[in-house]
């Protein structure tokens, strides 16, 4: 079946321009992620969607940062006035319901953000 | 608060010749750990899954880990390296234990096979 998408692949934007970033969890999936991987480090945590409770946004990084879920399916998150080391590449991730008892995480390919 | 160690950020084998990637961690709850495998400009791939129901944990393309509580760890083995199996490798440990949440990634190590 189709897996978790991403759009775009790379963006490439000048300082300061806002950008959108787009995931598609796999259909059915209840929980969505967010997390950033910048050059040379590990996966950071951002947001974390669980139906339809609050987000965890406990691991944006600043106000700049936002990210919502429409219809509890497809997820954007949003910089605003982007900043140099925002460049990185951003993942989304979903997982099966609660009652499927598991924590598996199934990842999109990734979008590549270049700040310029 | 749990936590994951990896304790190389670079390894380099030869073709079929033995793995280990060495991975610690630090949890407050039994944890769930898991490894995943990342090749080239693709996305992360679950290699393998620990959720308390055995200890020795059998993965895809070969890769096994095992749980060893009283050492805190989660290393990563295969018996024979294959040219395929270059990438980066990350441990994890799911924050709230066996429920849902984020997860906490280890910084990765990064696997080199030569011929």
């Amino acid at each position: 079946g189709a897996g978790v998408s991403q759009s775009p692949s790379n963006k490439v934007t000048e300082k300061g321009k806002d950008v959108e970033l787009r995931c598609d969890p796999i259909s059915g999936h209840t929980a969505l992620y967010w997390y950033r991987q910048s050059l040379g480090q590990g996966l950071e945590f951002l947001i974390y969607f669980q139906g339809n409770s609050a987000p965890d946004k406990s691991g944006l990084p600043s106000d700049r940062f936002s990210a919502e879920r429409t219809g509890g399916s497809v997820s954007t998150l949003t910089i605003q006035r982007t900043q140099q080391e925002d460049s990185a590449v951003y993942l989304c991730a979903s997982s099966p319901p609660l009652a499927a008892s598991t924590d598996t995480q199934y990842f999109g390919p990734g979008t590549r953000l270049t700040v310029l | 608060a749990q936590s994951v160690t990896q304790l190389d950020s670079h390894v380099s084998v030869s073709e079929g010749t033995p793995v280990l990637l060495r991975c610690n961690y630090s949890s407050s709850y039994s944890p769930s750990l898991f490894w995943y495998v990342q090749h080239p400009n693709k996305g992360l791939q679950l290699l393998l899954k620990y959720t308390s129901a055995a200890t020795l944990v059998k993965g895809i393309n070969g890769f096994e880990a095992e749980f060893k509580k009283s050492e805190t760890s989660f290393h990563l083995t295969k018996p024979s390296a294959h040219m395929s199996d270059a990438a980066e490798y990350f441990c994890v440990v799911s924050l709230y234990g066996g429920s849902q949440g984020n997860l906490i990634f280890g910084k990765g190590t990064k696997l080199s096979v030569k011929p």
